[in-house]
């Protein structure tokens, strides 16, 4: 099935480093979202974005909407032990979501 | 914020088995509910979407004969892996729409022996 491309893979960094990661894609969307999984739980919504060109905070996190409707950022700063986990885009124009490959995050403290 | 829980939350199980997994919104009625797998480090992946008293939609590739899903209320679902093998081995997550948003379940790990 068709998924968003995200990169980094994987990041590991210092307890109160701020990070950045991205999600692109080939087709548009009009919602983008973001989520983090823990191990062994479902994944919990973050952030959500609606319109081209939208810039969103919640907390520590930001996340931008492309232009273009194909790409997405997610911004955490100051990172803390419990922003460990995997981070997910996803791009939705329907009902369905469509997922990004993931980042996973190591923070150490 | 909104609930959807599952059950079992994991389960071991023989080829050749059939296992039932249900997906619940606890605090809400779902519209809408959806089924993913996701294998080891790998993204979540769409099996099918279904709505309260019709069948479900399955994605392409996905096998509506061995993946079977009820969606009986607007609180329930459940999903039946028919004569399980190895291969199906996989983390099964649900997810229920209200209005708003899609909520996830917590997972359930299928392990087939």
């Amino acid at each position: 099935g068709q998924q968003l491309n995200q990169s980094p893979q994987s990041m590991f960094i210092q307890e109160g480093e701020d990070v950045s990661m991205n999600c692109t894609s080939s087709s548009i969307f009009n919602t983008w979202l973001w989520y983090k999984q823990d191990p062994g739980e479902g994944p919990v919504l973050l952030i959500a974005l609606y319109k081209a060109g939208e810039l969103t905070s919640n907390g520590r996190l930001t996340a931008q909407f492309g232009i273009t409707r194909k790409d997405s950022f997610l911004n955490i700063s100051a990172s803390i032990p419990s922003d460990v986990g995997i981070y997910f885009c996803a791009g939705q124009n329907t009902d369905k979501l469509i997922f990004g490959t993931g980042t996973r995050l190591q923070v150490f403290p | 914020g909104a609930v959807v829980s599952q059950h079992p939350s994991r389960v071991i199980c023989k080829s050749g088995t059939s296992v039932k997994i249900e997906c619940r919104s606890l605090d809400f009625q779902a519209t809408t509910m959806f089924w993913y797998r996701q294998f080891p480090k790998q993204s979540l992946m769409l099996m099918a979407t279904s709505n309260e008293g019709s069948k479900a939609t399955y994605e392409q590739g996905v096998e509506k004969d061995k993946f079977l899903i009820n969606h009986a209320s607007l609180t329930l679902s459940t999903l039946t892996v028919t004569s399980a093998h190895p291969e199906d081995s996989s983390f099964y997550i649900c997810s229920a729409r209200d209005v708003y948003e899609q909520y996830f379940g917590p997972g359930t790990r299928l392990t087939v022996t």
